[in-house]
């Protein structure tokens, strides 16, 4: 089925550190939106990016797009120990929906 | 402040029990969306609607029913048929049509079923 494949699953890090994940897909998309969310808790728009952008920044964070390769990085630079948290794409392929992948759970060490 | 509320947190029921979730929002956004999330797997899109007194299924839509009869509101039904409830589920709205505007997510219920 159509879905976002993120990689890796968890990431460790040390405060300071940059940390990238990154999201593959395997047809044509509308856009792609990351998320992230905390522990228990909704999930939190960071960025969308349609498919005739190739980068977009917000803050400490700059997702890239490479509608050729069929994939999205998340970077997040200057990690703090509050970016520590669970991230997912979310990817329009085109319909009324998003589909979301499993995420990568990212750990900020301090 | 506007937002999304979904209540309660946390909801135990008896298995064969039919349930109903709220989720409330005050963004006046016209489409709203009911996920469900289990451990390891990310979020799967249960039932969707873009307009009041309409809905559409979602991908794992068997054992649940909605309901669209105010913009703000779109209650879920888990029902006696669903094979396993247990789970975490999260409403959410936006304001464009589906797939092209950000999600606005509640916090979430966690629902267990004994």
């Amino acid at each position: 089925s159509q879905q976002g494949e993120e990689d890796p699953q968890a990431l460790s890090i040390q405060e300071g550190e940059n940390a990238t994940m990154n999201c593959s897909y395997k047809t044509s998309i509308n856009n792609l939106q990351w998320y992230r969310q905390n522990s228990g808790r909704g999930l939190v728009h960071l960025i969308l990016i349609r498919s005739n952008e190739r980068e977009k920044h917000s803050g400490r964070l700059r997702v890239t797009l490479d509608t050729s390769k069929k994939s999205s990085s998340l970077l997040i630079t200057a990690s703090r120990a509050a970016d520590t948290a669970s991230y997912f794409c979310a990817i329009n392929f085109g319909n009324e929906k998003l589909t979301f992948g499993t995420g990568t759970r990212l750990t900020i060490i301090p | 402040d506007g937002g999304i509320t979904q209540s309660p947190k946390y909801l135990f029921r008896k298995e064969g029990q039919n349930v109903t979730l709220s989720c409330e929002q005050n963004l006046n956004h016209d489409a709203m969306y009911w996920y469900r999330q289990d451990p390891g797997q990310g979020l799967r899109l249960i039932y969707y609607s873009q307009i009041v007194n309409d809905f559409q299924k979602g991908d794992i839509a068997e054992g649940y029913s909605v309901s669209r009869e105010k913009k703000e509101s779109f209650p879920l039904t888990v029902t006696s048929a669903q094979k396993n409830p247990t789970a975490f589920y999260l409403c959410a709205s936006s304001h464009g049509q589906g797939g092209n505007s950000p999600l606005h997510f509640g916090n979430g219920t966690r629902l267990t079923v004994t």
